[in-house]
């Protein structure tokens, strides 16, 4: 079954906003990652936190983990028509291979 | 660099035809993956292989079976297509097995059984 779960499903925001996406997940993980699929084409990783760490940044991207609650919450700044697209959100841990959630659906209108 | 190569790209079936999906990864990577996506569902791993002579069973096998060829190889077949098999096929690699690097995903095959 699907470890990560994601929220909200969806998102709908204008140009320049920020969008803030939730993960929880339900047991111990060794790390978390984000991945972003425009329609219609394969999934492209975004960014990788480790579960020692509790903030991570890649250019527009922050991500965060809370393991005591574990949760991580992705924050795209600043956003643009072209970061339409879904996120996933994907565990890694000692036992399991890379299990995703359900997604969540971003729009950003211009 | 190609990365991820999937064939074919759109495919209809009838019930209870057979096909094979291919996949090839040219990053020497040791891991690789098929799932399918349906819609609400997000991605459920099909099978996977950590490493080349290896594969193993994820969330729902049933009704496929895999072949890791190679290294680079590893191919996904449905021996009797059911309409329940109509998906997004993604096939994925990575150098490790347990999500600690991350993965690469093909452009995905678009199944429909009828």
């Amino acid at each position: 079954s699907q470890q990560g779960e994601e929220d909200p499903q969806a998102l709908s925001i204008q140009e320049g906003e920020n969008a803030t996406m939730n993960c929880s997940y339900k047991t111990s993980i060794n790390n978390l990652q984000w991945y972003r699929q425009n329609s219609g084409r394969g999934l492209v990783h975004l960014i990788l936190i480790r579960s020692n760490e509790r903030e991570k940044h890649s250019g527009r991207l922050r991500v965060t983990l809370d393991t005591s609650k574990k949760s991580s919450s992705l924050l795209i700044t600043a956003s643009r028509a072209a970061d339409t697209a879904s996120y996933f959100c994907a565990t890694g841990a000692r036992y399991s291979t890379l299990t995703f959630g359900k997604g969540t659906m971003l729009l950003v209108s211009p | 660099n190609a990365g991820v190569t999937q064939t074919p790209k759109f495919q209809v079936l009838k019930t209870g035809q057979s096909m094979t999906l291919q996949c090839a990864q040219d990053m020497n990577h040791n891991s690789m993956y098929w799932y399918r996506q349906d819609p609400g569902m997000g991605l459920r791993l099909i099978y996977y292989s950590a490493s080349e002579g290896t594969t193993d069973k994820g969330e729902v096998p049933n009704g496929y079976n895999v072949s890791r060829l190679n290294k680079r190889e590893f191919s996904l077949r449905l021996e009797s297509a059911a309409p329940s098999q109509t998906s997004v096929y993604f096939c994925a690699s990575s150098t490790g097995l347990r999500g600690n690097t991350e993965a690469f995903f093909g452009q995905g095959t678009r199944l429909t059984v009828v």
